[in-house]
């Protein structure tokens, strides 16, 4: 089946320091979706990609779909404390199809 | 903005009996989604349930461990039957509440069997 990897597992990052991580698929998709989760709490979505090489910000979040379609791509800029969680990538070929989430990259921001 | 509530928040079980999670959404949405996120673990999806008629169940989950009501466009319920320590994870809905391909989840179920 689909599956997704995601990279880094894990980073430790000074406050103000940019962080970049990616999400590649074995197959393509047509959507991709990014989530950050906290403790205690569900996902929460942070940027939706629809179309090959498109490129959305939210605040100080980017996020790209790759123009292969395998992969994406989320840069957070002067991180700060609250962005410390676990963020997930998901995607999904067509539109009906379920959403394959990847395993998450652990973001933890050092004062 | 749309939400989805989940309740409860959290329960500790004892193993052999079965709980039941409600998730309302404040908007009528097509189909509801259920997931298990295992301790340190991604989200795996359980099963998808649309209102009026069976759920469709993913490879390793079965009906009679996590049956699932959808009584009406709203609101859905999950049961995680006879439970075992092996079940102890968060439970979580979602939805497409805010369109296709965007979905929003519920805060999550933390279930520990003891």
């Amino acid at each position: 089946g689909q599956q997704l990897n995601q990279s880094p597992q894990s980073m430790f990052i000074q406050e103000g320091e940019d962080v970049s991580m990616n999400c590649t698929s074995s197959s393509i998709f047509n959507t991709w979706l990014w989530y950050k989760q906290e403790p205690g709490e569900g996902p929460v979505l942070l940027i939706a990609l629809y179309k090959a090489g498109e490129l959305t910000s939210n605040g100080r979040l980017t996020a790209q779909f790759g123009i292969t379609r395998k992969d994406s791509f989320l840069n957070i800029s002067a991180s700060i404390p609250s962005d410390v969680g676990i963020y997930f990538c998901a995607g999904r070929g067509n539109y009906g199809q379920n959403f394959v989430f990847g395993p998450g990259t652990r973001l933890s921001v050092l004062p | 903005s749309a939400v989805i509530s989940q309740k409860p928040s959290r329960d500790i079980c004892q193993r052999g009996t079965s709980l039941t999670i409600q998730c309302q959404v404040d908007s009528q949405v097509t189909m509801m989604f259920w997931y298990r996120q295992q301790p340190g673990q991604s989200l795996t999806l359980i099963a998808t349930a649309n209102q009026g008629s069976e759920a469709t169940y993913e490879s390793g989950f079965v009906i009679d461990k996590f049956p699932i009501s959808r009584p009406n466009l709203t609101f859905s319920t999950l049961t995680v039957s006879n439970m075992s320590p092996e079940d102890s994870s968060i439970y979580l809905c979602s939805a497409e509440v805010l369109g296709p391909g965007f979905y929003t989840f519920g805060s999550g179920t933390r279930l520990t069997v003891v």
